[in-house]
């Protein structure tokens, strides 16, 4: 099975500033990647897919990169309702993992 | 509106069983791919289990396999998970989630519904 890994952990980022998350996956999973956000209490969204696609309705700020085993999740100019936690997924091969998931803080 | 709504959790004692169903609207259900996702307190998602259109092809993370069993009613736009012999471990909020494109299996999940808690004592 495939083991995704997220880093940082946690990530402090002022408001406007730019967030710059990774995920590595433990072999190659092309570009069978997902990005989801959870704020609290809630459950996820789906931002990206395809490494690089954005979902419906996600607002441009929010760009995927990468192939193979190593992805970024980069957010531009962070707005207020961005700062959640965020899981990378592979769907590559089954079964599908999730990265144990990067939150992004208020500094 | 696309929507999924869960239900059935709650509190069971170990060894317990419990069925959680998720009912469907919005969208035609009986076209895709269905999942359960779990998340135990404070801690990340984990797949649990899938099944195709109509409901022939069942999967299930090891974890689960033998224990649970995932089902689906397209004419009622229900998917449903039992779970017997339930473990402490397997105290989490159970998701529900659409695949992201219809008739295959992509394994992205592009709805969710917003969860039910269900608690294993031991």
């Amino acid at each position: 099975e495939i083991v995704m890994t997220q880093s940082p952990a946690t990530l402090s980022v002022s408001p406007g500033e730019t967030a710059t998350l990774s995920c590595r996956a433990s072999q190659s999973v092309s570009s069978n990647l997902a990005w989801y956000q959870q704020k609290p209490g809630q459950a996820p969204r789906l931002l990206i897919y395809g490494a690089s696609t954005r979902a419906t309705g996600i607002p441009a700020r929010f760009s995927g990169s990468g192939s193979g085993t190593e992805f970024t999740l980069t957010i531009s100019s962070l707005q207020s309702e961005d700062f959640a936690i965020y899981y990378c997924q592979h769907y590559n091969n089954w079964p599908p993992a999730f990265g144990q998931g990067t939150k992004v803080e208020i500094k | 509106e696309v929507q999924l709504v869960e239900s059935g959790g709650g509190l069971v004692q170990s060894g317990g069983s419990l069925r959680l169903s998720c009912a469907a609207s919005g969208f035609t259900f009986s076209n895709y791919w269905m999942h359960w996702v779990r998340q135990a307190p404070g801690k990340g998602l984990v797949w649990v289990s899938r099944i195709n259109s109509d409901g022939s092809n069942p999967n299930y993370a090891d974890s689960v396999k033998g224990r649970f069993t995932i089902s689906r009613d397209n004419a009622k736009n229900t998917l449903y998970l039992q779970m017997n012999s339930l473990r402490a471990e397997d105290t989490a909020v159970y998701y529900c989630a659409r695949d992201r494109i219809s008739i295959i299996a992509t394994d992205a999940f592009d709805i969710w519904g917003q969860g039910t808690m269900v608690t294993v004592s031991s």
